[in-house]
């Protein structure tokens, strides 16, 4: 099938890690994309990853990307209150372009 | 903030009534789509423009009329909906339509029909 799957929920304490895994189907998916949605709000690009490398770096934010079990995987440092969301992965199916969204992860923010 | 603009960012319509969506870029993208998304589920792909030509239609109702009335501009008319169409609607424009090409949301119209 066409199912990109995530984990429905992760809490964590403010300033630890988060880690927000995902797992998809296209082997010769391209790119691979993390988009945040805040509560009443549209889809933010967070950052994206070719499928020719093993790590991206922006910040605070660490994508890793192990191909041969595709998955996919976000790190936060430093997790503030803002960070709150949910995370949404999602592939680019390489025989169509149509992007797939997994169901997204809602990261919960603990004092 | 969010360069893809839309409006209105509320709207609560009959079952009869008649309304539009409205969509607006100017980062120069040449592609640009709707989605609706229900509370908690993932967004789901409704129409494609590229190049200001419909090119994917995933089999939508016909009570909803995409409209692209020029590179920066995408409408949505809205016409007869059912309850179950209550949603979320998300514009988003690329580059181009092609998988190399990142898709930027607007924040949406949430739509509630009566």
């Amino acid at each position: 099938g066409e199912d990109v799957e995530q984990s429905l929920f992760l809490s964590v304490r403010e300033g630890d890690s988060s880690v927000i895994n995902c797992t998809y189907t296209d082997s010769s998916s391209t790119y691979l994309y993390w988009y945040k949605q805040e509560p009443g709000a549209g889809l933010q690009l967070l950052t994206y990853i070719f499928s020719n490398m093993d790590m991206k770096q922006d910040q605070r934010l660490t994508v890793l990307l192990n191909k041969k079990d595709k998955h996919l995987s976000l790190r936060i440092a430093d997790t503030q209150t803002g960070d709150s969301a949910i995370y949404f992965c999602a592939e680019v199916m390489n025989r169509d372009d149509k992007i797939i969204f997994g169901k997204g992860t809602r990261l919960h923010i603990l004092p | 903030d969010t360069e893809v603009t839309q409006t209105p960012k509320h709207l609560v319509m009959g079952m009869t009534n008649k309304k539009s969506l409205k969509c607006e870029q100017h980062m120069g993208h040449r592609a640009m789509y709707w989605y609706k998304q229900k509370a908690k589920k993932p967004p789901e792909l409704m129409f494609v423009y590229s190049y200001e030509k419909l090119s994917i239609n995933e089999s939508v109702p016909s009570r909803f009329s995409p409209e692209c009335p020029n590179s920066s501009l995408l409408n949505l008319h809205l016409h007869a909906l059912q309850p179950e169409d209550s949603a979320l609607y998300l514009c988003a424009s690329s580059q181009d339509d092609s998988s190399n090409q990142p898709q930027h949301f607007g924040d949406g119209t949430r739509l509630s029909i009566l």
